[in-house]
């Protein structure tokens, strides 16, 4: 079993939707929760990070961590062409980083 | 800041060759990523380094990848003797801490082995 799953979608949806991306995870020693954005032929942007439970707000990115069911999830709202591409989850653990296998969102105008 | 400087930016060779990846991380930060994406296996760490020493090379698959970091403004990732199965983008990423602090990823070497 992978450390951290996550749908690889493609995930298409018009713009203006709400989108949800989620991943799940087996280590419950994971502290530090971070939702990564990456273009095509790009590498990975930071989008947000969250430390524990609950959920953070930054814009139209909402992060949500449910650690006791081992989830987390990233809603965005009112959802553009521009944020197109591939989101990561990932999670640290001591000093050890472990990324999802990222999930494909089409924002169609 | 430039950011993270990788070169090349794409690497095509024949198996059996010796590849070197170069990374220049962003001023100021200590800490230094090799990553590897393919898309059966997703984004994987192979290795990192803290003030220039290697703290954990766990990732890194076989004998055939190593790694350097001879100060604090250049690493290198070579494979020698390089296979198909190494076909992949190699990201080089750098932070100011290890926490919760934000790695700079680089734009990546497309490394295709014929």
């Amino acid at each position: 079993q992978k450390e951290v799953e996550q749908d690889p979608g493609p995930l298409s949806v018009p713009e203006g939707a709400i989108v949800s991306l989620n991943c799940t995870y087996s280590n419950s020693a994971f502290q530090y929760f971070m939702w990564y954005r990456q273009y095509s032929r790009k590498g990975p942007e930071l989008l947000m990070y969250t430390y524990s439970s609950g959920n953070k707000e930054d814009g139209r990115f909402t992060a949500q961590v449910d650690k006791s069911s081992k989830y987390i999830s990233l809603f965005i709202r009112d959802s553009q062409p521009s944020d197109s591409a591939t989101y990561l989850c990932a999670m640290k653990n001591f000093n050890k980083f472990y990324f999802g296998s990222g999930t494909k969102l089409n924002v169609k105008p | 800041d430039a950011g993270v400087i990788q070169s090349p930016r794409h690497e095509v060779t024949e198996m059996g060759q010796e590849v070197t990846l170069r990374c220049k991380p962003i001023s100021g930060h200590d800490y230094l990523f090799w990553y590897r994406q393919t898309m059966m296996r997703g984004l994987e760490l192979l290795i990192y380094f803290n003030n220039n020493v290697p703290i954990d090379d766990s990732g890194m698959p076989e004998d055939r990848f190593s790694a350097k970091m001879p100060n604090a403004s250049f690493s290198t990732l070579k494979i020698q003797p390089s296979e198909p199965r190494d076909s992949a983008v190699y990201f080089c990423a750098s932070s100011l801490g290890l926490a919760s602090d934000t790695q700079y990823f680089g734009p990546g070497t497309r490394l295709t082995v014929l």
